[in-house]
């Protein structure tokens, strides 16, 4: 079965500059979570969904982060207009919600650079 | 809230010894509970959780943890670290009855000598 699928893997771009993230979550789940990674701060939980739908979005670092899942397979992060100190690694991951065991399980992630 | 302390920031054993990583976690309930092993340039992978039951919980690659309520710990143990085994290794804790907003600990980096 096909993993959580994240692209790109690696993204270089100005400050200044969109970014957009984008997630695939494993078949048949129904939770979706963006995290970032860094040394400074380690893992951070920026946003969560369930069942397509906002649930959490308090972890977000500001207005110029938004994230969007228009449907049950695809969920977007973008960061408008990025500046350095956003560069981190970003993990999506995503669990069956409701299942009493339910577990979280992680893309490979984006590696973002900021210049 | 629930908080997660893993008190190691880096650990070094020699291949083919025992290892053991400290987890020790505050959360008003009974916890789930989560180890994940991240290799260098990858996600992370599910190691081993705990949920309810068996305090002694076995996981992938070898790896096993125990629960221990009275010390609100769930420290990762190996009896025999392989190199592969180098990788940061993260705790995480979980609301009872479900796993959304899991908190992380701040990871351990374990290196292996051969």
């Amino acid at each position: 079965d096909a993993g959580v699928i994240q692209s790109p893997r690696h993204e270089v771009t100005e400050m200044g500059q969109e970014v957009t993230l984008r997630c695939k979550p494993i078949s048949g789940h129904n939770s979706l979570f963006w995290y970032r990674q860094t040394m400074m701060r380690g893992l951070e939980l920026l946003i969560y969904f369930n069942n397509n739908v906002p649930i959490d979005d308090s972890g977000m670092p500001e207005d110029r982060f938004s994230a969007k899942m228009p449907n049950a397979s695809f969920s977007t992060l973008k960061i408008q207009p990025s500046e350095p100190r956003d560069s981190a690694v970003y993990f999506c991951a995503s669990s069956r919600s409701g299942s009493k065991q339910e577990t979280q399980y992680f893309g490979p992630g984006t590696r973002l650079l900021v210049l | 809230a629930q908080s997660v302390t893993q008190p190691d920031i880096h650990i070094t054993v020699s291949e083919g010894a025992s290892l053991e990583l400290r987890c020790n976690y505050s959360y008003g309930a009974t916890p789930y509970l989560f180890w994940y092993v991240q290799s260098p340039g990858q996600g992370l992978q599910l190691l081993l959780k705990y949920f309810s039951g068996d305090t002694l919980v076995q996981g992938i690659k070898g790896f096993e943890a125990e629960f221990k309520r009275s010390q609100s710990s769930f420290n990762l143990r190996k009896p025999s670290v392989h190199w592969s085994d180098a990788a940061e290794y993260f705790c995480a804790v979980g609301p009872t009855g479900g796993g959304n907003k899991l908190t992380f600990g701040t990871g351990t980096q374990l290196k292996v000598e051969l």
